[in-house]
């Protein structure tokens, strides 16, 4: 199994503004997984991110909204960029150790 | 491409009484299935899988699943629902056994259990 917290929890942002967050795992993992979920429903990958090379981005999200980070195998952040009401969601890493994946507990984002 | 259908957004059922969650998955190969539940401002909890073997299998929280390969089907149940059941279910399925690839999920149904 694999224990995963994410920072920060909630946040509550300006319109044009970025929030970073941060995803860590207690153990080495090969690839992170980042999803945004709408209150309610259900889960969209965003990306995926491999330690040392760039992020596979989804269709529908680019780089330069979602920047993505991976320095080590137990780390890696996401920001969303120049925020609009309509990115309000909840962000959530996930990782796949063997055969199961495991989230994170989520950050609530909420864009005014 | 692999896929995962839930058919009912809300199931309701009350307390004591047997609940059923649908999932049918389309993929090539031979299937690993999971469900996972997600409570008010929680992230996504692993249930259960399926990998091979009993095509009855047990998992967290007295749930229980059953992999029907002619039907294509793994639905989620339990023989007595608690009003702490309530929540929100994702069924999920992988063709792969690898820590590379995500799993794809279904769209959620959102059980409630009445007291």
């Amino acid at each position: 199994s694999a224990v995963i917290s994410q920072k920060p929890s909630r946040d509550i942002c300006q319109r044009g503004t970025s929030l970073t967050i941060q995803c860590q795992v207690d153990s080495q993992v090969t690839m992170m997984f980042w999803y945004r979920q709408q209150p309610g429903q259900s889960l969209t990958l965003i990306a995926t991110a491999n330690q040392g090379s760039e992020a596979t981005y989804e269709s529908g999200f680019v780089i330069d909204k979602f920047p993505i980070s991976r320095p080590n195998l137990t780390f890696s952040t996401l920001t969303v960029s120049n925020m609009s009401p309509e990115d309000s969601s909840i962000y959530l890493c996930s990782v796949r150790t063997g055969d199961t994946q495991y989230f994170g507990p989520g950050t609530r984002l909420t864009v005014l | 491409a692999q896929s995962v259908a839930q058919p009912e957004d809300q199931v309701n059922v009350a307390e004591g009484n047997p609940l059923t969650v649908k999932c049918t998955y389309s993929v090539s190969g031979n299937p690993y299935l999971f469900w996972y539940v997600q409570y008010p401002n929680r992230g996504l909890q692993f249930l259960l899988k399926y990998i091979t073997g009993d095509n009855l299998v047990k998992g967290s929280y007295g749930f229980e699943a059953e992999f029907n390969k002619s039907q294509t089907s793994f639905h989620l149940k339990k023989p007595s629902a608690l009003v702490s059941d309530s929540a929100l279910y994702f069924c999920a399925v992988s063709p792969l056994h690898s820590g590379n690839t995500p799993l794809v999920f279904g769209k959620g149904t959102r059980l409630s259990v009445i007291a």
